[in-house]
């Protein structure tokens, strides 16, 4: 049973384009979401994360949507960049008891010079 | 760079070998984590530990065997692995388990094939 799902699998952006990955959940108990970015060889890096008593947070190019009504939250990238090019996971997270990642299926961006 | 550390970056072993993989922070994270990530697809938690204990197995297969010998440390035992257990072992780390806004933190895996 997948507790994240995550869309779309893989996206192809212009740069200076805006990229937009969307994710829901279905657990009300989640209470922490974090998204991760990952290039080839490398772990995957925490890139921005939100609470659910928030609407929206933004980071330099990154926006996290967030609607709790819904259980969907979605990152935004604005004025993609080639280096922007990497898989990106979105998560949910129960912080209490023992902190499990529920991750998303991962989205392959490319962003095209 | 990332601040979770694992040795080795690559292994290659045969199904009756015995190896191990290291993982070090120091951030004073009291939580540690092993997932296993396969092409494509997100990280799959195998083991936490919190406070040096284990808290969670995921019904891994016993030829995994975890490791916290203090709180900045965590191995990873293999032994008589099979072919399908070739994947990226990711070590993460938070600063606890049940606080809020703690995120994990992981290190860049180790690659493991298994011959």
């Amino acid at each position: 049973q997948q507790q994240v799902k995550q869309s779309p699998q893989s996206l192809i952006v212009q740069k200076g384009g805006i990229s937009i990955i969307n994710c829901a959940y279905e657990n009300t108990a989640f209470d922490y979401f974090p998204w991760y970015q990952q290039f080839p060889g490398k772990g995957p890096a925490l890139l921005i994360a939100i609470r659910p008593d928030v609407s929206e947070k933004k980071e330099g190019r990154f926006t996290i949507s967030f609607n709790k009504s819904a259980k969907q939250f979605s990152l935004h990238i604005m004025d993609s960049q080639p280096g922007d090019s990497a898989t990106y996971f979105c998560a949910a997270n129960l912080q209490t008891g023992a902190n499990n990642l529920f991750f998303g299926t991962g989205t392959r961006l490319t962003v095209i010079p | 760079d990332t601040e979770v550390t694992q040795t080795p970056k690559h292994l290659v072993m045969g199904m009756t070998n015995k190896k191990s993989l290291k993982c070090e922070q120091h951030m004073g994270h009291r939580a540690m984590y092993w997932y296993k990530q396969k092409a494509k697809k997100p990280p799959e938690l195998m083991f936490v530990y919190s406070y040096e204990k284990l808290s969670i197995n995921e019904s891994v297969p016993s030829r995994f065997s975890p490791e916290c010998p203090n709180s900045s440390l965590l191995n990873l035992h293999l032994h008589a692995l099979q072919p399908e257990d070739s994947a990226l072992y990711l070590c993460a780390s938070s600063l606890g388990t049940g606080l809020s806004n703690q995120p994990q933190h992981f290190g860049d895996g180790t690659r493991l094939s298994i011959l």
